[in-house]
């Protein structure tokens, strides 16, 4: 069965720090992984990484891709209380048609 | 413009009635999604549209009934719903269903059935 699991499920940091997100997973057919912010409402795509090796960088964040070893990480840089959500990876699959599995997602709390 | 829209915002609903959910994007994509999410919990899938063909149903309940009338547009027919059917309700789109695209989301739908 096709599995995305994210880590840690949950986190508090101080406005300033760095975090990393981590998101693996098990599936057949691996097509893409992409990454979503989602605060009260629906989730706010970040980015869609296909290649392993080749970060993606918008402002503070920043993702990568390893194939190898079936993951990626989310880093945000100088976190801002904006930056607090949750943020959840999803695993774009073929196995007879397409579609995109979630995780559970990390909640990120950035304290003031 | 990624912009997903739905109607309505919020929607409350007896278990007797019937109402309907609609989604719409003029971004050209030819594949578009229903998700539920319940609270805490990531959005789980329940049907795709591939150029307005049904390419995926979930194993959801006939009483969920989606429509895809044209290229912009979804509809998601609700009729004797449950309370536990309660969640928002997420439409999303991409250029192609082949998961190469990247998908965006309309708001939501917050429907509460009593």
């Amino acid at each position: 069965e096709d599995k995305v699991v994210q880590s840690p499920l949950s986190l508090v940091v101080h406005e300033g720090d760095t975090v990393t997100l981590n998101c693996s997973y098990e599936v057949t057919n691996f097509r893409s992984l992409l990454w979503y912010k989602q605060e009260k409402k629906a989730p706010t795509f970040l980015f869609m990484l296909t290649s392993s090796g080749i970060e993606k960088k918008s402002g503070r964040l920043s993702s990568i891709l390893d194939k190898k070893e079936l993951s990626s990480i989310l880093n945000i840089t100088a976190t801002q209380t904006g930056d607090s959500a949750i943020y959840l990876c999803a695993v774009g699959v073929t196995s007879g048609t397409y579609k995109y599995i979630f995780g559970t997602g990390t909640r990120l709390k950035v304290l003031a | 413009d990624t912009e997903v829209t739905q109607t309505p915002k919020h929607l409350v609903m007896g278990m007797t009635n019937k109402k309907s959910l609609k989604c719409e994007q003029h971004m050209g994509h030819r594949a578009m999604y229903w998700y539920k999410q319940k609270a805490k919990k990531p959005p789980e899938l329940m049907f795709v549209y591939s150029y307005e063909k049904l390419s995926i149903n979930e194993s959801v309940p006939s009483r969920f009934s989606p429509e895809c009338p044209n290229s912009s547009l979804l509809n998601l027919h609700l009729h004797a719903l449950q309370p536990e059917d309660s969640a928002l309700y997420l439409c999303a789109s991409s250029q192609q269903g082949t998961s190469l695209y990247e998908q965006y989301f309309g708001p939501g739908t917050r429907l509460t059935v009593t």
